[in-house]
C-alpha cells in the first residue's frame, strides 16, 4: 500500500512570497490533516478534511494560509504571504475514518521542510 | 500552561539499556492516548495506542496510562540502535465531529551501540 504523498519535500523562500505544498491521502483515505511542526515541538493540527469538506480550521491562520481539497482526494495548502515564523515542516495525514469520530490510525507523509528568509 | 507537557531530553542511553519516556497532561476529556515514532526528516508513525488506565504490552515497548495522575509512559526494554528517534505522546479527545491530536514536544532518544 503506497503511503501518504507529499511534495515538495524542501522549500526555501523569501519572506512575503507565497508558497504551496500538494498532499496525496492513501487511496480511500476519507480524512486529512494538515499539521504544522516547528523545529523542536511536536506537530499541531492545522485543518481537518472530510471528504471535500472542512471539519476544522480553528488553528489554521485565515489571513495567509487556505487550503482546499478537491474531489475528496488530493489536498493543497497555500501560504500566502509567508513570514519568518512559518518555518517549520508542514505534514499531512490521512486516516479511513469515514465520519470523523472513528478511531482510525493517521498516516503521516514525509512532510515539506520550508524555510523562510 | 500546555495542555501536554513532555519529558524534553534529549536522552541518550547504551544498548540494552531500559528508557523511560514521559509526559503529563491537563485536559481530563482526553480519552486516548498514543505514542508516535519520528525517524528524522520522516512523518511521525504511530507505536502504541491505548485508552484505558494501566498497561499495554507490544514487544520490547509497554504503555503505561494513569488517568488519575494525568501520566502517560513508554517503556522500552533492552534498546537498540534502531529505536533512535524522537518520541511523540499524543492524546485526542472528540471535540464536535472530529477527533483532535494534541501532541507533547516530542523526546529525542539515542540509543549508543
Amino acid at each position: 500500500e503506497a503511503g501518504v504523498a507529499q511534495s515538495p519535500r524542501y522549500k526555501i523562500i523569501e519572506k512575503r512570497q507565497s508558497v504551496a505544498f500538494w498532499c496525496n491521502p492513501i487511496s480511500g483515505h476519507a480524512t486529512l490533516y494538515w499539521y504544522q511542526q516547528i523545529l523542536g515541538q511536536g506537530p499541531k493540527l492545522l485543518i481537518q478534511f472530510q471528504n471535500n469538506g472542512v471539519v476544522d480550521d480553528s488553528q489554521l491562520p485565515k489571513d495567509r494560509f487556505s487550503a482546499e481539497r478537491l474531489k475528496g482526494v488530493d489536498s493543497t495548502l497555500k501560504i500566502q504571504p509567508a513570514k519568518l515564523e512559518d518555518s517549520a515542516v508542514y505534514l499531512c495525514a490521512s486516516s479511513l475514518d469515514r465520519t470523523g469520530q472513528g478511531d482510525y490510525e493517521q498516516f503521516f507523509g514525509p512532510g515539506t521542510r520550508l524555510t523562510v528568509l | 500552561q500546555k495542555e501536554v507537557e513532555q519529558d524534553p531530553g534529549p536522552l541518550s542511553v547504551p544498548e540494552g539499556a531500559i528508557v523511560s519516556l514521559n509526559c503529563t497532561y491537563s485536559n481530563s476529556a482526553f480519552q486516548y492516548f498514543m505514542w508516535y515514532r519520528q525517524y528524522s526528516r520522516k512523518g511521525p508513525e504511530l507505536l502504541m495506542y491505548t485508552y484505558s488506565s494501566g498497561n499495554k504490552e507490544d514487544g520490547r515497548f509497554t504503555a503505561q496510562v494513569d488517568k488519575s495522575s494525568k501520566y502517560i509512559s513508554l517503556f522500552i526494554r533492552d534498546s537498540q540502535p534502531s529505536d533512535s528517534a524522537t518520541y511523540l505522546c499524543a492524546m485526542s479527545v472528540l471535540s464536535g465531529s472530529a477527533r483532535q491530536l494534541t501532541f507533547g514536544s516530542g523526546t529525542q532518544l539515542t540509543v549508543l551501540p
